[in-house]
């Protein structure tokens, strides 16, 4: 099983609409989350820490739930530039999952 | 600071020659990071190093792929022989012991092996 799991998507969504992400995390000992975003042939660039008790950035919610070692990444009223692929990363040494490619149609 | 800097950009090289990839970390970051990404796998995680020191290396393919960090401000990455699996972007990335939530990717370098 590996470390750090995505649900691949893609996800296509219309503008103005709420989109989540899950993202497993397989070590219960984990203690950083972090979730980054990645265009299309360049760099993922961090988008949010994920801290213990959520945090939201704009219309952007992160959130954590221990006990089912998973964390969330929420976006509210997408935009067409929110069209990206979202990894999560897991603890200091920065496993990743695959990522989730989202894609916001007009 | 001009950032994360990998070298090349692009590489396309045959089956069974040398690879070899560099990376500049930012001055000052303690910690450096390679990966490799592929539709298929992802982002892979293949080694860290603290300190120039490597740390975990147990995401290295195989023994064809090695890593150096012979100072502070440079690491290479060598795949030696190429095979046409190995075709993927690299990415190094480095951050700063002090904040673990700073990581800062290069641009990357794609290679092709034909």
């Amino acid at each position: 099983r590996k470390e750090v799991e995505q649900d691949p998507g893609p996800f296509n969504v219309p503008e103005g609409a709420t989109v989540a992400f899950n993202c497993t995390y397989s070590n219960s000992a984990s203690q950083s989350f972090f979730w980054y975003r990645q265009d299309c042939r360049k760099e993922p660039k961090l988008l949010m820490s994920v801290y213990s008790s959520g945090n939201e950035d704009g219309r952007f919610t992160a959130q954590l739930n221990r006990a089912s070692q998973y964390i969330s990444l929420l976006i509210r009223d997408s935009k067409l530039s929110d069209s990206a692929t979202y990894l999560c990363a897991v603890n200091n040494d920065m496993r990743f999952g695959a990522g989730t490619r989202l894609t916001v149609k007009p | 600071d001009a950032g994360v800097i990998q070298s090349p950009r692009h590489e396309v090289t045959e089956m069974g020659q040398e690879v070899t990839l560099r990376c500049k970390p930012i001055s000052g970051h303690d910690y450096l990071f390679w990966y490799r990404q592929t539709m298929m796998r992802g982002l892979e995680l293949l080694i860290y190093f603290n300190n120039n020191v490597p740390i975990d290396d147990s995401g290295m393919p195989e023994d064809r792929f090695s890593a150096k960090m012979p100072n502070a401000s440079f690491s290479t990455l060598k795949i030696q022989p190429s095979e046409p699996r190995d075709s993927a972007v690299y990415f190094c990335a480095s951050r700063p012991t002090g904040d673990p939530n700073i990581q800062y990717f290069g641009a990357g370098t794609r290679l092709s092996v034909l």
